[in-house]
């Protein structure tokens, strides 16, 4: 089956603009989870999506959201980015919870602020 | 200060050789997964360990999760260059599983 799909891969931004990042999950998985990964803070947890309702947040500013659909598709937005945006945006997937199967990553989006 | 930490930070070892890393936490998780992060990919889940003390064996890697829960250990055993990889634990503190946290993951090269 279809493994989790992030788009776009790549993307270039400059600071002060706002970015859209899209996460299509595994069929049948409602839970949608988003983490940044970078070389100083390792992957931090940004929330988590199931049937359309966040059900945590990590500790990021409100520049930071986003929304489940009801096919489960989910996307984040970043806006007025900063330099310190930049990282690698992992989304995963999991069935009602990650606790018996994991999580499904995607591959990423890696974004640049420039 | 990471919840998570792991050790070592970084290891490069000669195929064949055996090797151990850690991850520690003063905070008791309900449950830890182990991950593995190979360069421009997403982590893929190893294994799931829920119960302190408990052994689990994938072929030439065992995990083991402290009696106390607070503790894990993953021991590759005549490492090849395939098992080269970013490992990451990921623990379930609040025991819903919709949350885990990751440690900053140790860096590991195989070479031939």
């Amino acid at each position: 089956k279809a493994g989790v799909t992030q788009t776009p891969r790549y993307l270039i931004k400059t600071r002060g603009q706002q970015v859209t990042l899209s996460c299509s999950p595994i069929s049948g998985h409602r839970s949608v989870s988003w983490y940044q990964q970078t070389p100083g803070q390792g992957l931090q947890f940004l929330f988590e999506y199931f049937s359309e309702t966040q059900r945590n947040k990590g500790n990021f500013p409100g520049r930071f959201s986003g929304r489940q659909f009801s096919n489960s598709r989910s996307e984040m937005n970043v806006s007025t980015l900063e330099l310190g945006d930049s990282a690698l945006y992992l989304c995963a997937s999991s069935q009602e919870t990650a606790v018996s199967y994991g999580y499904t990553f995607g591959s990423g989006t890696r974004l640049t602020v420039v | 200060t990471q919840l998570l930490e792991q050790s070592p930070q970084f290891l490069s070892i000669q195929e064949g050789e055996n090797l151990t890393v850690y991850c520690n936490s003063s905070s008791v998780f309900s449950s830890l997964q182990w991950y593995r992060q190979e360069p421009g990919e997403g982590p893929v889940l190893l294994v799931t360990v829920v119960t302190g003390g408990e052994v689990k064996k994938l072929k030439r890697l065992t995990f083991q999760f402290g009696d106390a829960r607070k503790d894990s250990s993953l021991h590759i055993t005549a490492a090849q260059p395939g098992d080269t990889g970013l490992y990451l634990c990921a623990g379930d503190q609040m025991g819903y599983g919709q949350n885990f946290v990751f440690g900053p993951g140790t860096r590991l090269s195989v070479l031939p």
